[in-house]
Order: structure tokens, then sequence, then C-alpha cells
């Protein structure tokens, strides 16, 4: 079906406020990431998931960062009492099920702009 | 983290011309991954080449890699305007699953 899709597509806030971010994989697609865009630090992972395993979190900069994905489709990234250093792009992707001999391409959708006052 | 340098961090070429992006990383790879960003918003997956291989093409794109310099190169012949945009590359290793993306090379080609 249709690509990645994400919303908002922007999204203004003020420090301290909590914000959901929803990112709508490609049916089919088992893996879904989370990745950050900022000026400073470049392209950063965040969050893998993979069907029902446990969720690789070793790119959540802190606490204030989680993600869920329900029922291995839609996945929300929330972020709690944001910080003016939380403004970037939030990029998340879908792939197919990695295989053993398969590295497949991610499919990314067109993120959403944060920006927090 | 980031996994290398990208260079140049910006390229300036007329239309017709070839285009050559280098990317190089630190640790031992299971593949490397091309995108292109438009615009600042969602990437576009180019190419992809395993560390088991060493050039591969696809359309005006060839792509090489070597390992044993940890480097890789993007070369696009006869730019088009539309292929102004930012290139990164990007790297899988071990279990990881994820993207470690080098910093970018912003490619402008002039009409």
């Amino acid at each position: 079906g249709a690509g990645v899709s994400q919303s908002p597509s922007n999204k203004v806030t003020e420090k301290g406020k909590d914000v959901e971010l929803r990112c709508d994989p490609i049916s089919g697609h088992t893996a879904l990431y989370w990745y950050r865009q900022s000026l400073g630090q470049g392209l950063e992972f965040l969050i893998y998931f993979q069907g029902n395993s446990a969720p690789d979190k070793s790119g959540l900069p802190s606490d204030r960062f989680s993600a869920e994905r329900t029922g291995g489709s839609v996945s929300t990234l929330t972020i709690q009492r944001t910080q003016q250093e939380d403004s970037a792009v939030y990029l998340c992707a879908s792939s197919l099920i990695w295989g053993r001999s398969s590295y497949n391409e991610q499919f990314f959708g067109p993120g959403t702009r944060l920006t927090v006052l | 983290s980031q996994q290398g340098e990208e260079d140049p961090q910006a390229l300036s070429i007329q239309e017709g011309e070839n285009a050559t992006m280098n990317c190089s990383y630190k640790t031992s790879i299971n593949n490397l991954q091309w995108y292109r960003q438009n615009s600042g918003r969602g990437l576009v997956h180019l190419i992809l080449i395993r560390s088991n291989e060493r050039e591969k093409h696809s359309g005006r794109l060839r792509v090489t890699l070597d390992t044993s310099k940890k480097s890789s190169s993007l070369l696009i012949t006869a730019s088009r305007a539309a292929d102004t945009a930012s290139y990164f590359c990007a790297t899988v290793s071990g279990s990881a699953r994820q993207l470690t993306f080098g910093s970018g090379t912003q490619l402008t080609v002039l009409p």
C-alpha cells in the first residue's frame, strides 16, 4: 500500500509539555525504527521494534523518551517534559523482517518537525 | 552516535557533470547503504552494498566499497538538477538492525 506516514508533520510545543508522535509503517513490515535528525547531532537512531520481540531502546537519549508499538503496526513516540534540545525532525522507518541472508532497505516517512519553545 | 564522516560536506557542480561523494566509517560492517534526502525530510534508499562486494551499479549510480580502508564512494554520472539533495551513507554492523549514518554531503546541481 502507501508508504510510511507520520503525524503530525509539524509540532510546536512549550518547554515542559509532553508530546506524542505517530508512525504508520508500510503494511506487512515487521520492523519499525525511530530516528531523529538535528543540526548538532545529525541522524541518530532512537529505538527499534521487530515483531513481538522486546524493542531495542539503546538509542533513547533519556528516560523522558519512550515508544510503543501496538498490534505490531502503528507506533507512538512520546517525549515527556520536553526540552529545547529535543527540537529536531523525528523520522520513522519500516522494513521487511530481518533475515540471516537479507539486509533489507528501510523505508522512511516524511518526518515530524518538533519545535520546543 | 555517527559512524563516520562524509566528504565533501558540500558539492556544487554543473548539470551533466559527475558527482563523487565519499564516506568513511569506523567499525566492521555487514552492509553499507546510501540514502538521499530532499528538503530535510524523509530519506529515500538508493543502493545497498554488502561487505563482500566491491562495486555495485544502479542506473546512473555507482558505489564502491573498500573494507580495508573502511570507506565507500558514491558516483552519480551525468548529474541533473533534480539530483540536488543531501546524500547520506549508512552502515549496518554486527547484530544491530539500525542504521548508523554519516554526516552527509549536500549536493547542488546547477542547471
